[in-house]
């Protein structure tokens, strides 16, 4: 069974810092990986998603992630910060059968609340 | 570019009263999917429709059923709401294909109940 735990359920940066947001998966399968934003009073946005094969992984708005399969990790950072920056995060695994079939089902993290110091 | 519309945005039942929250999508995808949102709690799928035609349980179905009118709709009821269903619902849909295929959510339904 797929599983993501996001640490720390809140992370404040002053303005123009690193962005760092941790997400560990639990996968017997190789996962399938999704980073999504949700503004206040809003519903998600994708920011990135993981590709098979590839490490480090460009989404929107400047954020990026990096695969680590031997640390089953995805964690998601942004060289950064600014402002707009500030929101919700969450982190999810989709549902695969060994096979490589879905039904596309995702699995979230708890999520990780963005503030954003001037 | 409406993408997955969620309607009421707002709901106040009281506790024994039901309710269907509709959700559509333009998108021509073939999946869709209901989950509530609580604070500290992420998202939690309560059902999923894989395509027209079918449904099936998620994580916490207890106290919903759901109905996939067509391609594009796929409604939440509640038959008879209680206090613990209070939550933030969203609705979201997916292009069938590929397990990297990613949802697209609608903006939500805030729903309490007294």
């Amino acid at each position: 069974a797929q599983s993501v735990t996001q640490l720390g359920s809140h992370v404040s940066v002053s303005e123009g810092a690193l962005v760092l947001l941790r997400c560990n998966y639990s996968s017997s399968v190789p996962p399938y990986l999704f980073w999504y934003v949700q503004y206040p009073n809003q519903g998600l946005q994708l920011l990135l998603k993981y590709t098979t094969g590839a490490t480090l992984v460009k989404g929107i708005n400047g954020f990026e992630a990096e695969f680590k399969k031997s640390e089953t990790s995805f964690h998601l950072t942004k060289p950064s910060a600014h402002m707009s920056d500030a929101a919700e995060y969450f982190c999810a695994v989709s549902d695969q059968t060994s096979r490589g079939s879905t039904l596309g089902r995702l699995y979230f993290g708890r999520g990780t609340q963005l503030t954003v110091w001037p | 570019n409406a993408g997955v519309t969620q309607t009421p945005k707002f709901q106040v039942l009281k506790t024994g009263q039901s309710m269907t929250l509709q959700c559509a999508q333009d998108m021509n995808h073939n999946s869709m999917y209901w989950y509530r949102q609580d604070p500290g709690m992420g998202l939690r799928l309560i059902y999923y429709s894989a395509s027209e035609g079918t449904t099936d349980k998620g994580e916490v179905p207890n106290g919903y059923n759901v109905s996939r009118l067509n391609k594009r709709e796929f409604s939440l009821r509640l038959e008879s709401a209680a206090p613990s269903q209070t939550s933030v619902y969203f609705c979201a849909s997916r292009l069938t294909g590929g397990s990297n295929q990613p949802q697209h959510f609608g903006d939500g339904t805030r729903l309490s109940i007294l």
